[in-house]
C-alpha cells in the first residue's frame, strides 16, 4: 500500500497567488482529514470528510480556504488568495472509519511545506 | 469546545533515563490516541486506548488510560536516542483534538 500521498512536497508561492494541495487518501478508507501544521499553533484540524461529505469545517480559518473531496480517492485544499501567515505545513490524513461514537487510525501522507513570501 | 492539554511541552533526557509525557482533556473522551512524529517527518499512529484504566505496552512504552477517561500518560523507560521526536495525545469525543505535543530530546 502506498500510503497516503500528497502533491506538492513543497510549495513557495508569493503573496495573493492561489494555492491547491492535492491529497490521495488510502483505499478503502472513508474519512479524510486536513491539518495545519505550525510552531506557533502546532498541529491543527483544518476540516475532515466523511464518505466525502464534509462533516465539521470548524477549523478552517477563514474564507479563503475551501476544500473538496469530488470522489473517495481524492481531495484538494485550496487558498485563495494566499497569505504570508499561511506559511506552514499541511497534512492529510485518512482512516477507515471515523464517526462521533469511534475512531480507527489516522494514516499521515509527507505533508506539504507551504511558504508564503 | 474540547481542549487537550500535553505537558511537559520540551523534556530533555540522558540516554537510559525514563521520559512521562502528560495528557488531560476538558471532557471525557471516548477514546484517545497516541502519536509520534520524528523531526521533519509526520505523525505515526502509536496506540489507542479504549476503556477506563486501561494499560498497554510497547516495549519500552507503556500507555495509560484514566478512570475517568479525561487524562492519559505515555511513558518511555530507559530511552535510546530512537526515541527522539514529538509525542502527541488526541482526545476523540465527537471529534479528535490534539494536543500540542510534548518533544522530546535524548542526550546520548
Amino acid at each position: 500500500d502506498a500510503g497516503v500521498i500528497q502533491s506538492p512536497r513543497h510549495e513557495v508561492t508569493e503573496m495573493g497567488q492561489e494555492v491547491t494541495l492535492r491529497c490521495k487518501p488510502i483505499s478503502g478508507h472513508n474519512s479524510l482529514f486536513w491539518y495545519r501544521q505550525t510552531m506557533m499553533r502546532g498541529l491543527e484540524l483544518l476540516i475532515y470528510f466523511n464518505n466525502n461529505v464534509p462533516i465539521d469545517d470548524s477549523g478552517m480559518p477563514e474564507d479563503r480556504f475551501s476544500a473538496k473531496m469530488p470522489n473517495a480517492s481524492f481531495s484538494t485544499l485550496k487558498i485563495q488568495p494566499s497569505e504570508p501567515r499561511d506559511s506552514a505545513v499541511y497534512f492529510c490524513a485518512s482512516s477507515l472509519m471515523f464517526d462521533r461514537g469511534r475512531t480507527d487510525t489516522q494514516y499521515f501522507g509527507p505533508g506539504t511545506r507551504l511558504t508564503v513570501l | 469546545g474540547q481542549q487537550v492539554m500535553q505537558i511537559p511541552q520540551y523534556q530533555h533526557v540522558q540516554e537510559g533515563e525514563d521520559f512521562t509525557t502528560y495528557c488531560n482533556s476538558s471532557t471525557t473522551l471516548s477514546n484517545i490516541q497516541w502519536y509520534k512524529q520524528r523531526p521533519g517527518g509526520h505523525p505515526v499512529f502509536l496506540i489507542q486506548l479504549v476503556k477506563s484504566g486501561e494499560v498497554k505496552k510497547q516495549k519500552r512504552l507503556t500507555f495509560q488510560f484514566g478512570e475517568a477517561k479525561k487524562n492519559s500518560s505515555l511513558h518511555i523507560t530507559a530511552t535510546q536516542t530512537t526515541d527522539v521526536g514529538t509525542y502527541f495525545c488526541a482526545g476523540h469525543a465527537g471529534k479528535s483534538t490534539f494536543g500540542d505535543g510534548t518533544t522530546l530530546t535524548v542526550k546520548p
